[in-house]
């Protein structure tokens, strides 16, 4: 069964401490894996894309690594207001996206 | 423009209620789905439509009924529902169904069944 496991649940950060958010997946034939970023009571906010392992993408404070067994999303020095629960997803085929339960991030000034 | 609207934002409905909930997106993506989000929990897919035709999750129960008038609307008819229904409704669009689409959420709308 193809499955997504995100660690930590959640990450309490003083700014600037730069950190590592994990997603480890089992799946059958992966076709992408996607992070995004959701605000409490908001909708997700796509960040990034991966297809293959060896790939990284990077948004300002943000870079996401992949791997052919995980993918790391790299906090680097981070503001409170990245604080957001980040989420990984990832595509198997067809229409079906399956998501991780998120890490929630606290970033303290 | 990335965006996706959705209304409206707060509903509140008793059980034996009928409502929509209605989502809309000018990106000229070809594919749209329907989310269920509880408190702490990643987005469970419901439908998904794909070129206007539609995918279901076995496990939706038959008291929400997805519509696709056409490429741009959305809509989720609620008939009956249950307080365990209560939650946050995304709809989201992607350029296509396949795996190398990202998709991009509206803000939701927040559905408390009474």
């Amino acid at each position: 069964e193809d499955q997504v496991t995100q660690s930590p649940e959640a990450l309490r950060l003083q700014e600037g401490e730069s950190s590592s958010l994990n997603c480890s997946y089992t799946v059958s034939g992966l076709r992408g894996l996607f992070w995004y970023r959701q605000d409490p009571g908001k909708g997700p906010e796509f960040l990034f894309t991966l297809y293959s392992a060896g790939e990284e993408k990077e948004k300002e404070r943000l870079k996401a690594t992949l791997t052919k067994k995980e993918s790391f999303l790299h906090i680097t020095a981070p503001k409170p207001e990245d604080s957001a629960t980040y989420l990984c997803a990832l595509n198997t085929g067809g229409f079906k996206t399956i998501f991780g339960a998120g890490t929630r991030l606290f970033v303290k000034a | 423009d990335t965006e996706v609207t959705q209304t409206p934002k707060h509903l509140v409905m008793g059980m034996t209620n009928k409502k929509s909930l209605k989502c809309e997106q000018h990106m000229g993506h070809r594919a749209m789905y329907w989310y269920k989000q509880k408190a702490k929990k990643p987005p469970e897919l419901m439908f998904v439509y794909s070129y206007e035709k539609l995918s279901i999750n076995e496990s939706v129960p038959s008291r929400f009924s997805p519509e696709c008038p056409n490429s741009s609307l959305l809509n989720l008819h609620l008939h009956a529902l249950q307080p365990e229904d209560s939650a946050l409704y995304l709809c989201a669009s992607s350029q296509g169904s396949g795996g190398s689409y990202e998709q991009y959420f509206g803000p939701g709308t927040r559905l408390t069944v009474t």
